[in-house]
């Protein structure tokens, strides 16, 4: 078992409108967090990190983070074409940088 | 941040041969880590490089295929040792500065 799940695998919304990607760490060390978007033929870039508990908002972008869980999940709102792209999950321990990700949600922003 | 430059782009080479990957820094960093994506899937971390000592390889991954040098704290190089189809993949270097990790642009492998 993967040790960083993601959820949904594919997500279809309609531009203007919201998404909302899952992400779960199976393994307690892992409770840090990182929220990656890699467009088709590029590398990651990173969006947000998240450490502690509670939210972080920059743009249209929101994450969460519920460190009793381990899971944290990634919002975009006014969704827009160019937003479609893998979003990668990535989690390590407090203090490692290696990070491990999740099998990544395919987004796909219709016009 | 850090940049990391990665050379070359893309290669394609013959099964049973030798691949040289490097990845170069902007700025010295402690830890340079080496990822694996095959097509549209997730990153697969295959090593940890610190200067001046042995790659720690995660499982899966070992030394005598893809073995990794850190000469100084702004260079690394991935060899894929006896290249196979399935190692056609995406090759990435990566690097932490701050709380964020940075990616190169990635070496598109293609064993034929």
């Amino acid at each position: 078992q993967q040790k960083v799940q993601q959820s949904p695998e594919s997500l279809i919304v309609p531009e203007g409108g919201m998404a909302s990607l899952n992400c779960t760490s199976s393994d307690r060390n892992v409770d840090y967090f990182w929220w990656y978007r890699q467009h088709s033929g590029k590398s990651p870039k990173m969006l947000m990190s998240i450490f502690s508990n509670g939210e972080k908002e920059e743009g249209r972008f929101t994450v969460h983070l519920n460190k009793a869980s381990l899971h944290t999940s990634l919002h975009i709102r006014d969704s827009q074409p160019s937003d479609s792209a893998l979003y990668l999950c990535a989690g390590a321990s407090s203090g490692s940088w290696q990070l491990i990700f999740g099998s990544g949600t395919q987004l796909t922003v219709m016009p | 941040s850090v940049l990391l430059y990665q050379k070359p782009n893309r290669d394609i080479c013959q099964s049973g041969t030798s691949l040289k990957i490097q990845c170069v820094a902007d700025s010295q960093v402690v830890s340079m880590f080496w990822y694996q994506q095959f097509q549209e899937q997730s990153l697969m971390l295959m090593a940890t490089a610190n200067e001046g000592s042995e790659a720690t390889y995660e499982s899966g991954f070992t030394k005598d295929k893809f073995p990794i040098s850190r000469p100084n704290l702004t260079f690394s190089t991935l060899t894929v040792n006896n290249a196979r189809p399935g190692d056609s993949s995406i090759y990435f270097c990566s690097s932490r500065a701050g709380e964020e990790v940075f990616f190169g642009k990635g070496t598109r492998l293609t064993v034929v």
